[in-house]
């Protein structure tokens, strides 16, 4: 059964870089690759999305090695404020099953 | 520019009864997803509509849910007979043209199902 695995939590300390990687082996091939920020009792957040190598905007980088299998979403110098869950969004396979991953659950502290 | 849309943010429903959730897409948006969120888990797909087509429900129950999408008005997730495993947050997303490089999924503020 093709599936989207992430680390089930990640702990940082303000200030530092944060990378979290998502695995989908069986992705489709002309699907993006999204991730997801979401807060308690709230909708998801667009934060990123790509295609392949490497993508950067306000907020994150997105890393996309050569194979598309997996995905490392980049979050620099996080704060208090980027606690939440990261959830990466992929289509798998011939059929284009839209498929979240597991999630991230990223606390970060003082 | 608002985004996307979705009432009631909390339903409480008693077994047996009908669940309507409602989603207006950002404007412009013509493709609505509907997502599926149990207590402390992830998103679940439920399916894929664009307007007055499904596209895609492979992720739906195939009993007691339904989806539509009008020509005119919101998106309608409807859940008949409601059992108290169909308590979870429904979320929507809509997206302006499926298949495009900035095909981007925005999401709502979920509707909160509670069935007694």
């Amino acid at each position: 059964l093709a599936k989207t695995t992430q680390p089930i939590s990640m702990d940082s300390y303000e200030g530092q870089e944060v990378n979290i990687t998502c695995s989908h082996n069986n992705i489709a091939t002309n699907d993006y690759i999204t991730w997801y920020q979401q807060f308690p009792s709230q909708g998801p957040r667009f934060i990123i999305q790509g295609y392949k190598t490497k993508v950067t905007n306000e907020v994150a980088s997105l890393f996309i090695p050569a194979d598309r299998k997996s995905s490392t979403l980049s979050l620099p110098r996080v704060s208090l404020s980027d606690t939440a869950v990261y959830y990466c969004l992929v289509e798998l396979g011939t059929a284009s099953k839209l498929t979240f991953g597991t999630g991230t659950r990223l606390q970060v502290t003082l | 520019n608002a985004g996307v849309m979705q009432n009631p943010r909390h339903l409480v429903r008693r077994r047996g009864q009908e669940a309507r959730l409602r989603c207006s897409p950002m404007k412009g948006h013509s493709h609505v997803y509907w997502y599926r969120q149990l207590p402390e888990e992830g998103l679940k797909f439920m399916v894929y509509l664009q307007k007055e087509n499904i596209i895609d429900e492979s992720g739906m129950p195939k009993e007691r849910f339904s989806a539509e999408f009008p020509k005119e008005g919101p998106s309608i997730l409807r859940i008949q007979q409601v059992v108290r495993g169909d308590s979870a947050a429904y979320f929507c997303a809509s997206s302006l043209k499926k298949g495009q490089s900035t095909d981007t999924q925005y999401f709502g503020p979920g509707t909160r199902l509670t069935v007694l």
